[in-house]
């Protein structure tokens, strides 16, 4: 059984640069959240979706935006990348139908913009 | 709004030491609560979970009570090994979302 599986792994971008970064669930799930995490700081919630559509967002501009596809994988979109923007990203999947809402982590992608 | 704090780090203990790891939320409603620990270079695992008050969550040792008395979900283990070296996430569920405190990196003495 795949889990979140999560690409690349690492990224340099530019100050300025766009970068588009990739997320397949694990098996079996239909929901898809995207977490920020700085350095030595706890994930922070970007959005998440579900058919296809954001179901909720966190405090996050505009700049970052996303994607869920018919087979349930997910993109997340930064424009105008600021060095601010230099963290690991991780996905997260879910089943929408739970109690406890768990989500299971990607290992994510760690971006570093210069 | 909802949101968790936990015991700062870093904390060193000696192999074998008991290890208690603080956790408080602000929540409305009944949340679910988790302890996810992210190992070296790698991403989140969830250690354990506990979805009502009074539950119990347990795994490879480690445990943690829903006390919605105190609003607290401390993390405990009897016994810790250097293996357990790590940085521990304290979290909770809101409208579907989880809200993680800060981190707690632990690190074990031989």
């Amino acid at each position: 059984d795949a889990g979140v599986t999560q690409s690349p792994t690492h990224l340099i971008k530019t100050r300025g640069q766009q970068v588009t970064l990739r997320c397949s669930p694990k098996s079996g799930h239909d929901t898809v959240s995207w977490y920020q995490q700085a350095l030595g700081q706890g994930p922070q919630f970007i959005f998440q979706y579900y058919e296809e559509e954001e179901r909720q967002r966190g405090n996050f501009p505009d700049r970052f935006s996303g994607h869920q596809f018919p087979n349930y994988s997910s993109e997340l979109n930064v424009n105008a990348l600021l060095l601010g923007d230099s963290a690991l990203y991780l996905c997260a999947s879910s089943l929408v139908q739970t109690d406890s809402y768990e989500q299971y982590f990607g290992p994510g992608t760690r971006l570093t913009v210069t | 709004g909802n949101s968790v704090t936990q015991m700062e780090g870093p904390v060193t203990l000696s192999e074998e030491a008991f290890l208690t790891i603080n956790c408080t939320y602000t929540a409305t409603g009944y949340p679910s609560l988790f302890w996810y620990v992210q190992y070296p270079g790698e991403g989140l695992q969830l250690l354990l979970k506990a979805t009502k008050a009074d539950d119990k969550g347990s795994n490879k040792g480690f445990e943690a009570t829903y006390r919605k008395e105190t609003t607290s979900f401390h993390l405990e283990k009897g016994s810790v090994q250097v293996s357990d070296s790590a940085v521990y996430f304290c979290a909770l569920s809101s409208a579907s979302k989880i809200i993680f405190g800060s981190g707690t990196r632990l690190s074990i003495r031989p």
